[in-house]
């Protein structure tokens, strides 16, 4: 299996700019997580999905984030308009199942952003 | 509220044991996750507690306190390849919680 595959790996924008991130999971796995790890922060939950339906959003920092996952296999991460602040870099992470029992989420190798 | 506390960095000799501690005040407890981050790198996963005791996986070792919060990461016969940043994360109310994370190097 490929694992997690998120694109792009690196992303360079000027603040104001709508930034997209992709995700796409591993086949199987209901349920995709997006995080966002900062120095200062560590590893953030922005927001999950359980068979493409948002669950938990309650990180998500503001109206200027938003993400969607139209299929099982594809989910986005919109940033509009970005700003300096939001530099970080953003993981996905999925897992087939997420209840009452372990299950480890397994990571993509992440979208670093810088926004000037 | 939801706090995770682990130290920011620590250092060890090659072959050496280090032990990595985790504090945490969660509003639920279903588990607590060790991950390792090689810089640049995702997390991946390490061990699982959810009992009270020690969990062994080879050169590693993970223990759990539930009733005093506490867990720790023993990592035995040191490597140069552990130096990395190791993650706690509390399960709470079906969401992964992590601490800031250790930044562990390894020194020949």
């Amino acid at each position: 299996d490929a694992g997690v595959i998120q694109s792009p790996r690196h992303e360079v924008t000027e603040m104001g700019q709508e930034v997209t991130l992709r995700c796409k999971p591993i086949s199987g796995h209901d349920y995709l997580f997006w995080y966002r790890q900062t120095m200062m922060r560590g590893l953030e939950l922005l927001i999950y999905f359980n068979n493409n339906v948002p669950i938990d959003d309650s990180g998500m920092p503001e109206d200027r984030f938003s993400a969607k996952m139209p299929n099982a296999s594809f989910s986005t991460l919109k940033i509009q308009p970005s700003e300096p602040r939001d530099s970080a870099v953003y993981f996905c992470a999925s897992t087939p199942i997420w209840g009452y029992s372990y299950n480890e989420q397994f990571f993509g190798p992440g979208t670093r952003l810088t926004v000037l | 509220g939801q706090n995770i506390d682990q130290p920011t960095e620590m250092t060890a000799t090659e072959g050496a044991i280090v032990q990595i501690n985790c504090t945490y005040q969660t509003s639920g407890f279903n588990g607590l996750f060790w991950y390792q981050q090689h810089a640049g790198e995702a997390p991946t996963f390490l061990s699982y507690n959810v009992l009270d005791g020690l969990e062994e996986k080879g050169r590693f070792s993970s223990f759990l306190s539930r009733s005093k919060g506490y867990s720790y990461l023993l990592l035995k016969e040191l490597q140069m390849k552990d130096s990395a940043s190791y993650l706690c994360a509390v399960r709470s109310e079906d969401k992964l919680i992590f601490g800031t994370g250790t930044r562990l190097q390894v020194f020949p």
